[in-house]
């Protein structure tokens, strides 16, 4: 079974506006880690948020947020007041703790445009 | 350094060919992981280490990959005997001691083979 679903392979949104990257994840690890990161046409992976297992309250950093919703098993990506820059690929990544693994599993990504 | 560091950006070889690749961590970040991009979507965990201890390597195709983090040199991965579904992005990322940290990637290293 896929640890990481994107289901969105595309999506587009108008500049200025909010957006919604979906993520599910599968894992039977009460301790894990969930993360984005933005991978510009220029090939680069860009670490954006980090929501932990534990974490009470949902991550933010500047104009990205993270809607964790641990009963549903899902970390969707909210991009408020999108920009040109943000288009690029987006792919959310899981760690699971008890494994003691510490490698990242990938979702296959969600490509945003922002239209201007 | 502040950046992890990946050489060459691009590497072309005939199949058959070994290639290398070269990572430098960042400074003080003790876990380094390998990841292989193919098809500009698709993730593959390859190997990891914990300073020059390999971690985990259960993504690795053994037969003709082999990887090495030496003290005081950059860590490296190695394919020998390349063929074509080895091309891909090979990044590197590393991540701080305290473990769960974030990890950090560098820019990639291309390998086309032809």
């Amino acid at each position: 079974a896929q640890k990481i679903t994107q289901t969105q392979p595309g999506m587009f949104v108008q500049e200025k506006e909010a957006v919604t990257l979906d993520c599910t994840y599968d894992t039977s690890d009460p301790s894990y880690g969930l993360f984005w990161y933005k991978q510009p046409s220029s090939g680069e992976m860009i670490f954006l948020i980090y929501q932990g297992s534990y974490d009470q309250q949902n991550a933010t950093e500047g104009r990205y947020s993270l809607n964790f919703q641990k009963a549903r098993k899902s970390a969707n990506l909210v991009i408020s007041a999108s920009q040109l820059g943000d288009s690029a690929m987006y792919f959310c990544a899981m760690r699971e703790a008890q494994t003691g693994a510490n490698n990242l599993f990938f979702g296959t990504g969600t490509r945003l445009t922002v239209i201007p | 350094g502040e950046e992890v560091a990946q050489t060459p950006k691009h590497l072309v070889r005939g199949e058959g060919q070994k290639a290398k690749l070269y990572c430098a961590p960042i400074k003080g970040h003790s876990y380094v992981f390998w990841y292989q991009q193919v098809l500009k979507n698709e993730f593959k965990f390859l190997i990891s280490f914990q300073n020059e201890n390999v971690f985990d390597e259960t993504g690795m195709p053994k037969e003709r990959f082999s990887a090495k983090c030496l003290p005081n040199s950059p860590c490296s991965l190695e394919i020998q005997a390349t063929k074509l579904e080895d091309s891909a992005v090979y990044f590197c990322a590393s991540s701080h001691p305290r473990r769960g940290s974030e990890q950090f990637f560098g820019p990639g290293t291309r390998l086309t083979v032809l």
